[in-house]
């Protein structure tokens, strides 16, 4: 069965560092998320992307995050200057665009920030 | 914000149906009814998906009342495994998903 894979599954920073979290959407789908889960609260939306630009953010989503599809498969978000409060996991979400589908989501990426 | 209310625990007896229920009074009409559920800290997963009627799948079956303003998932047999947090969420098509706290099912042997 399709999956949407993340990588890293892990990453501990240093407090400043800019760190990428990379994610491989379900072929031939078209619209990409992620979503964000500090230890403990619920899952917060940060970004929806669809046709090679942000289609919907949320105020999390400020300028230390970016978002990008470098090629035909991967989807990355890229947090500058890391925070410790940016320590959480990280959830990399698609959907086919077939409405009203629904999402498929990787397993995470757990960001530690010290 | 979330649009529904769901109780924040459960308990269900291994073997028992579990009906975890949602109330969504605001609903507009062209929003669906989800429902995912997350097991630990794994990425969500979706289990099911209505708009009025009634639906069922492999995993769950969803009711959805007449005004739209509540539904009910119920998983027929749980198990063990079935233990998790249930999101019921309210989205338009296209949308984005919203995520409550959800309710913690607890499955007990």
């Amino acid at each position: 069965e399709p999956e949407v894979t993340q990588t890293p599954s892990h990453q501990v920073t240093q407090m400043g560092q800019e760190v990428i979290l990379r994610c491989v959407p379900i072929s031939n789908h078209l619209y990409f998320y992620w979503y964000r889960q500090i230890l403990g609260q619920k899952v917060e939306f940060l970004v929806s992307f669809y046709n090679n630009e942000i289609s919907e953010k949320s105020e999390i989503f400020d300028d230390q995050f970016s978002v990008e599809r470098p090629d035909g498969s991967n989807f990355t978000l890229k947090i500058r200057s890391t925070k410790l409060e940016d320590s959480a996991m990280y959830f990399c979400a698609s959907n086919g665009g077939r409405p009203p589908g629904e999402l498929f989501f990787g397993e995470g990426s757990r960001l530690t920030v010290l | 914000d979330a649009k529904t209310t769901q109780p924040p625990s459960m308990d269900c007896a291994e073997g028992r149906a579990a009906n975890l229920p949602c109330n969504h009074s605001t609903i507009s009409g062209n929003e669906y009814v989800y429902w995912y559920r997350q097991i630990h800290s794994q990425g969500p997963q979706y289990i099911i998906h209505g708009l009025k009627n009634n639906e069922t799948n492999e995993m769950a079956s969803l009711i959805i009342t007449e005004d739209r303003k509540s539904s009910t998932l119920i998983l027929p047999h749980a198990t063990l495994r079935d233990t998790a947090v249930y999101y019921c969420i309210v989205r338009v098509l296209g949308g984005k998903l919203i995520f409550g706290q959800g309710t913690e099912l607890s499955v007990k042997p």
